[in-house]
């Protein structure tokens, strides 16, 4: 069975600093990945997404994230954070040939002003 | 502008109760998932359903059940509550895969808070 694993369950930062955040997942296959985010009191959204072409994945807010086949990870990336991204950030993948998406433990992330 | 609605934010039950969780979406998604998010574990995907009638267990469905009569519904039924059911439980709809779209996105609920005592 697929699985997700983030690396690092609580991650605090200061205004500014660069952030990575890890995620690496078991299936062998092609696979659509996702990372979510939770800001507090607030739903679950989306802050980008892979299907497909460039590795390199652009969402809202300045996120990115990088696909690495060979090492079948999906890392979260921010330059310079802000205050406001604080927040919990789940990474999800989905086998190409099934509707179902598999989500890994989740990030909590503190940003400090 | 709300489209995956549960019906309850809050609930508690007594072990033993029968729970029901219903969530409703306006998009019109194939595709509707309960998931159960809990601290330090994530989203666990309890049920999900492709198609009306049509049910598949997730990961972690011992001791719950799920009802697909409509398209627009999927409900979560706990037959015999119990305390390690406590849990914030999420609904989430998407549209069919299709290669290369940007279909398989989850929309989800605010999320049902179950406290069972």
């Amino acid at each position: 069975a697929q699985s997700v694993s983030q690396h690092n369950h609580h991650v605090i930062l200061s205004e500014a600093a660069s952030l990575e955040l890890g995620c690496n997942y078991s299936y062998g296959g092609t696979v659509n990945l996702f990372w979510y985010v939770q800001y507090p009191g607030q739903h679950l959204q989306l802050l980008l997404k892979y299907f497909s072409g460039d590795p390199l994945v652009k969402g809202i807010k300045g996120f990115e994230a990088e696909f690495i086949k060979s090492k079948f990870s999906f890392n979260l990336r921010k330059p310079s954070v802000q205050w406001s991204d604080t927040a919990e950030y789940f990474c999800a993948v989905m086998e190409n040939r099934d509707d179902k998406i598999i989500f890994g433990k989740g990030t909590r992330l503190h940003i400090l002003p | 502008d709300v489209k995956v609605t549960q019906s309850s934010r809050y609930l508690v039950k007594r072990t033993g109760e029968k729970v029901f969780l219903e969530c409703v979406q306006d998009m019109d998604h194939e595709n509707m998932f309960w998931y159960r998010q809990d601290p330090g574990l994530g989203l666990r995907l309890i049920y999900f359903s492709y198609d009306v009638k049509m049910k598949e267990k997730g990961d972690i469905p011992e001791g719950y059940s799920v009802s697909r009569e409509k398209k627009e519904r999927f409900s979560l039924i706990l037959e015999s509550a119990s305390t390690n059911q406590t849990s914030m439980y999420l609904c989430a709809s998407s549209s069919r895969w299709a290669r290369g779209s940007g279909a398989n996105v989850l929309t989800f609920g605010a999320g049902s808070r179950l406290t069972v005592l």
